[in-house]
């Protein structure tokens, strides 16, 4: 069945630093892949969406990557602040349907 | 500000006992999706309505059923709530339910408690 995997463990990072998470698919090709902030106890929050054909997508200090080889996106926050500890979730719309598939996500923590 | 708006934030039920979360938009979407979401999971998605068209998952258990009277509101109806049953539903909007263009926009969830 078509998967979206992150990496369940959280990240630690200190403030300034990047941090990068990521987002591995299995048994499908994704047409586009989209990345959402959630925070405790609140509704996911739209961040990216980069295509197939797009190599990298930039927004302020958010860059995405998309490998259709390794079958992989790679998201980046640089120079990171607290402000931005918060689950990262990678989803992308299963090939046929109309399905949005989520990943579990990745829990981010930046320390000051 | 257009946003999506989520009704109560918490509820707490009693096993067997029937439970109505609302959701309602200001985007004038035509999508409007209810998804699960379970500690540490991802959130799973029950079913979606593309204007008055229902979309059922195919593992979405009988005792889920959703209500759309207009645009702006849809309802999630669970009719005998079970323990497994306790997590937060999340009501989320697209103006298209494919392609690129279906980012969605996610309203703060109703966290439920099955007692």
């Amino acid at each position: 069945s078509q998967k979206i995997e992150q990496n369940s463990e959280a990240l630690n990072i200190q403030e300034g630093k990047t941090a990068t998470l990521t987002c591995n698919y299995t048994n499908y090709s994704p047409a586009y892949l989209q990345w959402y902030r959630q925070d405790p106890g609140r509704g996911p929050v739209f961040l990216l969406l980069i295509r197939e054909n797009e190599k990298e997508k930039r927004k302020e200090r958010l860059k995405v990557t998309f490998d259709t080889t390794l079958k992989q996106s790679l998201f980046h926050i640089t120079a990171s602040q607290p402000a931005d500890s918060a689950t990262y979730l990678c989803a992308s719309r299963d090939t046929g349907g109309f399905k949005t598939i989520f990943g579990a996500g990745t829990r981010l923590f930046v320390k000051a | 500000d257009a946003m999506v708006i989520q009704n109560p934030r918490y509820q707490v039920t009693q096993f067997g006992k029937p439970v109505t979360l609302s959701c309602s938009q200001t985007l004038n979407h035509n999508v409007m999706y209810w998804y699960q979401q379970k500690s540490s999971q991802a959130p799973k998605l029950l079913f979606h309505y593309y204007d008055k068209d229902f979309n059922n998952e195919a593992d979405t258990p009988d005792n889920f059923q959703s209500r759309r009277p207009n645009t702006s509101f849809c309802f999630l109806d669970i009719r005998s709530p079970g323990l497994g049953d306790a997590a937060m539903y999340l009501c989320a909007t697209s103006r298209t339910s494919g392609g690129a263009n279906n980012e969605q926009f996610f309203g703060p969830g109703t966290r439920l408690t099955v007692l």
